[in-house]
């Protein structure tokens, strides 16, 4: 079955400090992921997806197949990254996405 | 551009009743998901329509049942509820199957009392 994991419920740093927000995955076929982003009083919006290997908001996430993993990475962390992160699925050529429970970074200045 | 709107954004109905929500979709969209999000978890699918058609489902019984309007918004339909359906329902739309940019909405808070 296909499932995604975010092991850590909260996550707590200080400003300039790195960051990793780690997802694992499972999923027999070739798997699409994303990060989606949820700030305070706003909607669920879309962060960064692997096929695009872009770096937004200076985070980055590498698909790991061996690993079965696709942790997302900022070097320093900034007090506006505060929010819930959910590491996503869809299952191949579809739009259908399978979310983990998200993670809550707070970023303390 | 108008980005995806639901509604009612709050409503509570007592168990056993019925309830409908609303969505209309992001300008050029012809896909609608639907996800249910209970508190602490990440959003459940629970179906998707495409150009009026029903294109997958989720892991829900049929008293969860949906609609796409020709102008591609739509409804979510819940009969029957229990408790347990108390959450937050988001809808979702894109352009095509599969992808485009999925676009979520604010979501409808339901309480089952």
């Amino acid at each position: 079955a296909q499932r995604v994991t975010q092991p850590e419920k909260l996550l707590s740093v200080f400003k300039g400090a790195p960051v990793e927000l780690k997802c694992n995955y499972s999923y027999s076929g070739s798997p699409e992921l994303f990060w989606y982003v949820q700030y305070s009083r706003q909607r669920l919006q879309l962060l960064l997806r692997h096929i695009s290997r872009e770096s937004i908001k200076g985070f980055t996430a590498d698909l790991n197949k061996g690993e079965t993993s696709f942790h997302l990475k900022k070097p320093f962390a900034q007090e506006e990254d505060s929010a819930m992160y959910y590491c996503a699925l869809s299952l191949l050529n579809t739009d259908k996405l399978i979310f983990g429970t998200g993670t809550r970074l707070q970023v303390f200045p | 551009e108008t980005g995806v709107t639901q509604s009612p954004t709050h409503l509570i109905k007592t168990r056993g009743q019925q309830v409908t929500l609303r969505c209309s979709s992001q300008s050029g969209h012809n896909t609608v998901s639907w996800y249910q999000q209970a508190l602490g978890q990440g959003p459940q699918f629970i179906f998707q329509y495409y150009r009026e058609e029903e294109n997958g489902r989720g892991n829900f019984p049929p008293r969860f049942s949906g609609l796409q309007f020709p102008n591609y918004s739509s409804e979510l339909n819940v009969n029957a509820l229990e408790l347990d359906d108390s959450a937050l329902y988001l809808c979702a739309s894109s352009f095509g199957q599969a992808g485009n940019t999925i676009y979520f909405g604010e979501g409808s808070w339901l309480t089952v009392v």
